[in-house]
């Protein structure tokens, strides 16, 4: 089956710096990524949607200078967290479509992120 | 705009029986498509089953089956022969045919299987 790879699953930094997570078809070729955020033993929040080779489409409230996307190739987007703050720690997860509509979304493992 | 609500946010069963999870959806749309997804411990998200809203019959996947009412706007998941590896936060969701791949996820049924 499809498989998308997240890396990293863990990461730690601290206010003020830049963190950089990679999602990442490994298998199929994804035109649209998509950016989830879930708090703790709540639901997945949309950010954004991802196009391939064009500027991400960002969910009312999300702030697209903050939460920087990038989707370079059809195998690889990224989600750049700028200026990291303690209340952007969370859990984000990535996912990819292929080039079928009937295709479901493919997860990636997800992405830990603690601001200290 | 499209909601799905799940107003279970925990459910608990014991081995061996069947529970049943319960969503509702609110839709103007007439093509779109509804999918369970479990997402254990491990917060991997997992596709549990899935149901186009033009095929009448309900989807069954081994232990897993739908109960799909269109005309109610109701996607309840049975999880029959329950096993300890169930337990996990399940999500309904909604997919529009005409935006394909945007979900809109429930609130989570938290499901807990006893031993």
């Amino acid at each position: 089956g499809a498989v998308v790879s997240q890396h990293p699953s863990r990461v730690i930094c601290k206010s003020g710096t830049s963190v950089k997570i990679e999602c990442r078809s490994l298998d199929f070729q994804a035109t649209t990524m998509f950016w989830y955020r879930q708090f703790p033993k709540q639901s997945l929040m949309l950010m954004a949607t991802s196009n391939e080779g064009s500027k991400a489409t960002y969910e009312q409230g999300v702030e697209k200078d903050k939460f920087l996307i990038n989707h370079a190739s059809l195998t690889l987007s990224t989600l750049t967290v700028t200026s990291a703050h303690p209340e952007d720690s969370s859990f984000y997860i990535c996912s990819a479509s292929g080039t079928n509509y009937n295709s479901p979304l493919h997860f990636g493992n997800g992405t830990r992120l603690t601001v200290t | 705009a499209q909601t799905v609500t799940q107003s279970q946010p925990e459910m608990s069963v014991q081995e061996a029986e069947t529970v049943t999870l319960s969503c509702t959806y609110d839709t103007s749309e007439s093509n779109y498509y509804l999918f369970w997804y479990k997402q254990p411990p491990s917060r991997q998200m997992i596709l549990v089953i899935r149901q186009e809203a033009y095929k009448q019959q309900n989807a069954t996947e081994n232990r897993f089956s739908v109960n799909f009412q269109k005309a109610a706007k109701s996607f309840s998941l049975k999880i029959s022969d329950s096993q300890l590896g169930d337990t996990a936060m399940y999500f309904c969701a909604f997919m529009s045919g005409y935006n394909f791949n945007k979900f809109y996820f429930g609130s989570g049924t938290k499901l807990n299987v006893k031993p």
